[in-house]
């Protein structure tokens, strides 16, 4: 079972900031959090993850709550193309643990 | 980031037809390999956990002689999908861990007529 829990959908302007909220109360201490988007018809892409420190590259930032209770995902100007399903993912990092995936958040960018 | 291929990318077969399905790391070794399945307007399924010389782990629900799976090498996994029916029309997706990251690739679609 996903332990996260997203909205299941929201819109963004182009050219601004899309911040995708994700909860994530139950993660144990060892658990990291992962972002993956599916665009329609592809399979997932890897976006970026985290253990509790604030991460970015070159697609997005990932904002992690203190208490690793939640998380934000952020697009900082979204595009078009950003337009997907957006995961938030919590998992170990030992062994062969897979990707569970939730519903995700739709996310449409809007010209 | 590692590239994950499949083949072929879309498939039509009749009812009681197998089916196999590639999947690649590209650029990396993987001793461990993941089939996903996803119905439309649904999330991914994990279906099984593929084991480079051994048997596969399968979820609980799916049949492991329908959905046969061989990781014969480090970079190669297939899926098998035997006497195939409408109702396992789906879009296959299969992954690979490099490091940290699970990657995925671009998933097969399959039609069962």
């Amino acid at each position: 079972d996903a332990k996260t829990t997203q909205p299941t959908s929201m819109d963004c302007a182009e050219g601004r900031a899309a911040n995708l909220p994700c909860n994530h109360s139950t993660i144990s201490g060892n658990e990291y959090v992962y972002w993956y988007r599916q665009i329609h018809s592809q399979g997932p892409q890897y976006i970026i993850h985290g253990l509790k420190n604030n991460e970015t590259n070159e697609m997005a930032s990932l904002i992690i709550t203190e208490d690793r209770k939640s998380s934000t995902l952020i697009l900082p100007h979204a595009t078009l193309r950003d337009t997907a399903v957006y995961y938030c993912i919590v998992r170990l990092n030992s062994g062969n643990t897979p990707l569970v995936f939730g519903k995700g958040t739709r996310l449409s960018v809007i010209a | 980031g590692a590239v994950v291929s499949q083949h072929p990318s879309w498939v039509i077969c009749k009812s009681g037809t197998s089916v196999k399905i590639e999947c690649r790391s590209l650029d990396f070794q993987a001793t461990t390999m993941f089939w996903y399945r996803q119905f439309p307007k649904q999330s991914l399924m994990l279906m099984a956990t593929s084991n480079e010389g051994s048997k596969a782990t399968y979820e609980q629900g799916v049949e492991k002689d329908k959905f046969l799976i061989n990781h014969a090498s480090l970079t190669l996994s297939t899926l098998t999908v035997t006497s195939a029916h409408p109702e396992d029309s789906s879009f296959y997706i299969c992954s690979a861990r490099a490091g940290e990251t699970q990657y995925f690739g671009p998933g097969t679609r399959l039609l069962v007529l």
